[in-house]
């Protein structure tokens, strides 16, 4: 059965601090990994990840892909309590683009 | 542009009721998909149309069922109501091409009592 799993499922850091978030998957016919970035509402979408090794980076926030062991992870440096939220990894399989999600990680930031 | 616009925003209802949902999309996304997230399960994806047809379907019962107008517009129907159907109902859309990622509307919140 496919799946994808993220770890850990919660995380509470102090502000400043660098994290990293794991998501491991099992999926046939894997396309593609992307992240999201869930506060109150909609899941935002920060990163698809599609080759190996090549490092996906907007502002603080950083990814990469690794298809040989099949995991990503998603790095936040300079953590700031606006980076508290729910952040989502989900793999696209198939030939039509749908996505499987984990259960996500809960990152909270402490002043 | 303007995002992807779910309503309603909020919803009550009772045990063997029915209820729809509606999606409207992102201007020029032929795709449209439909999850519930639960605190338990996480999101759980339910169907996907494309150009108003089905093109896939996650294992939920047939009480869940949807469909997508020419304009792209969704709408999910749930009937006969359950406790367990009680959750936040996502919709995304995308271009429905590989590469093109899917852009999340708020939800609607359903509670059933």
């Amino acid at each position: 059965e496919d799946k994808v799993v993220q770890s850990p499922l919660s995380l509470v850091v102090h502000e400043g601090d660098t994290v990293t978030l794991n998501c491991s998957y099992e999926v046939t016919n894997f396309r593609s990994l992307l992240w999201y970035k869930q506060e109150k509402k909609a899941p935002t979408f920060l990163f698809m990840l599609t080759s190996s090794g090549i490092e996906k980076k907007s502002g603080r926030l950083s990814s990469i892909l690794d298809k040989k062991e099949l995991f990503s992870i998603l790095n936040i440096t300079a953590t700031q309590t606006g980076d508290s939220a729910v952040y989502l990894c989900a793999v696209e399989w198939g030939s039509q683009g749908n996505l499987i999600f984990g259960k996500g990680t809960k990152l909270s930031v402490k002043p | 542009k303007a995002g992807v616009t779910q309503t309603p925003r909020y919803l009550i209802k009772t045990r063997g009721q029915q209820v729809t949902l509606s999606c409207s999309p992102i201007s020029g996304h032929r795709s449209v998909s439909w999850y519930q997230q639960t605190p338990g399960q996480g999101l759980q994806f339910l169907f996907e149309y494309f150009s108003e047809t089905q093109r896939n379907k996650g294992n939920f019962p047939g009480r869940f069922s949807g469909r997508q107008f020419s304009n792209s517009r969704s709408e999910m129907n749930v009937s006969t109501l359950e406790l367990g159907d009680s959750a936040l109902y996502l919709c995304a859309s995308s271009s429905g091409h590989l590469g093109q990622p899917q852009h999340f509307g708020d939800g609607t919140r359903l509670s059933i009592l």
